[in-house]
Order: structure tokens, then sequence, then C-alpha cells
């Protein structure tokens, strides 16, 4: 089966502009949430999406903004990008948050480069 | 405020012997605890979990201790393997009771390094 796949690879972007990216979940999950890595930085949670609906959002500000189709992929989206937006984005699926044994399986991730 | 510390970048075993990784976590509400390794330019690859019931859970090589009065948990790696170089992320997830939300808290990682 495949795992959850993101695209793009890279991106390189400029101060100001808009970037989305993509995310589709392992087969058979409902829940997707994103997080951002830094350099030297553990993930850092952004949002969770679960059957189209936003469940969570972390510490980010209005800029960021995500959401989920009815096929369960989702897209984040960046406005006005920051140098300090670049960082490593990563997508995790879930079949059903909450559970307790919820256990999120990440992408590859898509390393954003804003300069 | 970090939740999940890590307080060890980087440990460094010889093939054969045991890596112990060490993770802190000061919110007492976490109930499900996670251990990912991390590749370069890969993303984190989940390895095993255990739940605030245990206080161990083991797969094959790998097994995670919980220690719940000291907030503490460990990731033994027995034997250690080449292969086994990675960073190591500690994550914790606090499930709101009556909400599907599990977001997950993580460290900032462990770099190991397992030398021939």
């Amino acid at each position: 089966d495949a795992g959850v796949t993101q695209s793009p690879t890279h991106l390189i972007k400029t101060r100001g502009q808009q970037v989305t990216l993509r995310c589709s979940p392992i087969s058979g999950h409902k829940s997707v949430s994103w997080y951002q890595q830094v350099l030297g930085q553990g993930p850092q949670f952004i949002f969770q999406y679960y059957e189209k609906e936003e469940r969570g959002r972390g510490n980010f500000p209005d800029r960021f903004s995500a959401r989920q189709f009815p096929n369960y992929s989702s897209e984040l989206n960046v406005n006005a990008l920051l140098l300090g937006d670049s960082a490593l984005y990563l997508c995790a699926s879930s079949p059903l948050p909450g559970l307790s044994t919820d256990t999120q399986y990440f992408g590859p991730g898509t390393r954003l480069t804003v300069l | 405020d970090q939740q999940v510390k890590q307080n060890s970048p980087s440990l460094s075993v010889q093939e054969g012997r045991i890596s112990i990784l060490n993770c802190d976590y000061t919110n007492s509400m976490f109930d499900y605890f996670l251990w990912y390794k991390k590749y370069p330019a890969e993303g984190p690859t989940f390895l095993i979990s255990i739940s605030s019931i245990k206080d161990k859970n083991e797969d094959g090589r790998f097994t995670v201790f919980l220690n719940k009065s000291a907030k503490h948990l460990s990731l033994h790696i027995v034997p250690s393997q080449p292969g086994d170089s990675a960073v190591y992320f500690c994550a914790a997830m606090e499930r709101y009771r009556g909400s599907t939300l599990g977001r997950l808290y993580f460290g900032r990682g462990t770099q190991l390094t397992v030398w021939p």
C-alpha cells in the first residue's frame, strides 16, 4: 500500500508570495495533520482535519490555512511568505483521531525555501 | 514552552551494544507516546508507541519504557545496528475527552550514531 504522499518535494519562493502544498493520506485514513519542522527542532503542529472539518489548530498566524477534500486529501496554503516560513512541511495521516492508539504516519515532506 | 524534551542532542554507540534514548515531558495530560525515526530528506517513520496505561512495550529490538510518576520515557535498542543511525524523535499526544483531536508534541530529537 502507498504511504502518505506529498507534493511538491521542493519549492523555492520569494517573500510575499503565496504557496500551496498538497498531501494524499494513506488509503482508508480520514484524518490529515500538518506539521512544520524548522532546522534543529522537532515538528510543530499546524492543523488537523477530519472528515473535511478543522479539528485543531496550532499557534500559527492566519496566513496559514488548510482544507480537506472529499477524497481526504488536503492542501496547506501559506500567504504573504516570510523568510521564517522556510522549513520542512510534513503531512501525517491517521485512520481516526482520538482513538486510544492513534498513530500518525508521515509523508516525506515538502522543503520550502523562502528567499 | 517545550512540553516534550530530549536533552541529549546526540548519542554514539558501538554496533551490538544497547542504545538508550531518553525523553521527558511536563504535561501530565499526555496519555499516548510515540517514537519516530528520521533519516535526512525523509519524513519521520513510526517506530513504536506506548499508552499511559502501560509501562513497557516491546517490538523486536525496540522497547519503550514509561515512568509516569517521573514523566519520563526511554527507547532501548538492542542490539544496535549501523542502520539504526538516524534522528530519533519522542512525541506525546493529549487526547481531549469527547474530542477527536490527536495533536502530537515533539521533542527536538536525538541523533543516534551506531559505529561498527
